[in-house]
């Protein structure tokens, strides 16, 4: 099935630093969502953004609309061990989500 | 917030035999469904996708004889894995979305199936 390229794979930081994720697509998407799953769980909506060039934040964290609307990226900033988890952007022409590859957070207190 | 149920949430049946998921759409009337599988440590792949009253429409590669979709109301979609195999050892989880234009989707909290 069809997946969006999300990058980077894992990242390992320290508590309270600013990460950054981003998801890139081959087709025009009409939304994007972002997602974190917690092991054994299903995902949990972070963000959906519905209008290319739209910037949203949520808390700690802010997810922007690409403006090709081939792409998305989302911050958290001021990281905390909570955080950890696997963050998979999603991305939705007209009806089908289509899920990125994840990128995997880990938190150093 | 939008509420999706699934269960059971883990499931262990024998090589042969049929397993039955249930997804209910708990405060809202959920017109399309999604059943998605997750193996370890990868993304979440497209099953296929229900819609109340209607046909499942499978992704490319699913067969359809053996995960039986039922959405027979608008709060309930059933994924029957009929005769399991080790290699359906999986992270079920379903989804669902209201009928209106661009409403996100909301996801249940997964089933593990381990066949033996």
């Amino acid at each position: 099935g069809q997946q969006l390229n999300q990058s980077p794979q894992s990242m390992f930081i320290q508590e309270g630093e600013d990460v950054s994720m981003n998801c890139t697509s081959s087709s025009i998407f009409n939304t994007w969502l972002w997602y974190k799953q917690d092991p054994g769980e299903g995902p949990v909506l972070l963000i959906a953004l519905y209008k290319a060039g739209e910037l949203t934040s949520n808390g700690r964290l802010t997810a922007q609309f690409g403006i090709t609307r081939k792409d998305s990226f989302l911050n958290i900033s001021a990281s905390i061990p909570s955080d950890v988890g696997i963050y998979f952007c999603a991305g939705t022409g007209f009806q089908k989500l289509v899920f990125g590859t994840g990128t995997r957070l880990l938190v150093s207190p | 917030g939008a509420v999706v149920s699934q269960h059971p949430s883990r499931v262990i049946c024998k090589s042969g035999t049929s397993v039955k998921i249930e997804c209910r759409s708990l405060d809202f009337q959920a017109t399309t469904m999604f059943w998605y599988r997750q193996f370890p440590k990868q993304s979440l792949m497209l099953m296929a996708t229900s819609n109340e009253g209607s046909k499942a429409t499978y992704e490319q590669g699913v067969e359809k004889d053996k995960f039986l979709i039922n959405h027979a109301s608008l709060t309930l979609s059933t994924l029957t894995v009929t005769s399991a195999h080790p290699e359906d050892s999986s992270f079920y989880i379903c989804s669902a979305r209201t009928g209106v234009i661009n409403s996100p989707l909301h996801f249940g909290n997964g089933t593990r199936l381990t066949v033996t």
